[in-house]
């Protein structure tokens, strides 16, 4: 069963446009939620991560939007690039240092030039 | 540091055979993560290590598959015998337990397929 449900699958978006991602999960003990980027032929990598703590957090033109309530979390890339190109998963554990990290199974993002 | 060291990242074989994938992890790191990454399934976590020990294998698929952690700095996946569906990308990763972070490193994958 996926402890993280993602969507969408992939996403096509001009550039400057902002496209969002949406995760959710059913886990309530769950209270680490980190992005991870994945660039083709290449490992992924932490972008950004909240914790239930804040409704929002944003670095650089990336933005986690949370809310606990409903146990949702989103990624939004304001003024996307066609460098953020890439596979975005989200993911969820127990704890920053927890060792189970449960992943989304992924967005591919294609920014249009 | 170089981060993680994966080995072979492309691996062609048949049927039965047995496929072995390496992975050293980034030196200081006591926490090692096999994960499987599919299009159907996404990232999946295989088995993970802390201090060289497995502490959770429950997502090995079963028993052709295993691994191993003979000390810090070294780990093998092995699949013996190997199916077609066994075909995806095997990443390996690692980090420091206890950090408030909780980052993972990966490395670049291992493309296994077995025709």
């Amino acid at each position: 069963q996926q402890q993280v449900k993602q969507s969408p699958q992939s996403l096509i978006v001009q550039k400057g446009g902002i496209p969002i991602i949406n995760c959710a999960y059913e886990n309530t003990a769950f209270d680490y939620f980190p992005w991870y980027q994945q660039f083709p032929g290449k490992g992924p990598a932490l972008l950004i991560a909240i914790r239930p703590d804040v409704s929002e957090k944003k670095e650089g033109r990336f933005t986690i939007s949370f809310n606990k309530s409903a146990k949702q979390f989103s990624l939004h890339i304001m003024d996307s690039q066609p460098g953020d190109s890439a596979t975005y998963f989200c993911a969820a554990s127990k704890s920053a240092g927890a060792n189970n990290l449960f992943f989304g199974t992924g967005t591919r993002l294609t920014v249009i030039p | 540091d170089a981060g993680v060291i994966q080995s072979p990242r492309h691996e062609v074989t048949e049927m039965g055979q047995e496929v072995t994938l390496r992975c050293k992890p980034i030196s200081g790191h006591n926490s090692l993560f096999w994960y499987r990454q599919t299009m159907m399934r996404g990232l999946e976590l295989l088995i993970y290590f802390n201090n060289n020990v497995p502490i959770d294998d429950s997502g090995m698929p079963e028993d052709r598959f295993s691994a191993k952690m003979p000390n810090a700095s070294f780990s093998t996946l092995k699949i013996q015998p190997s199916e077609p569906r066994d075909s995806a990308v095997y990443f390996c990763a690692s980090s420091f337990r206890n950090s408030n972070t909780g980052e993972l490193f990966f490395g670049e994958g291992s493309r296994l397929t077995v025709l």
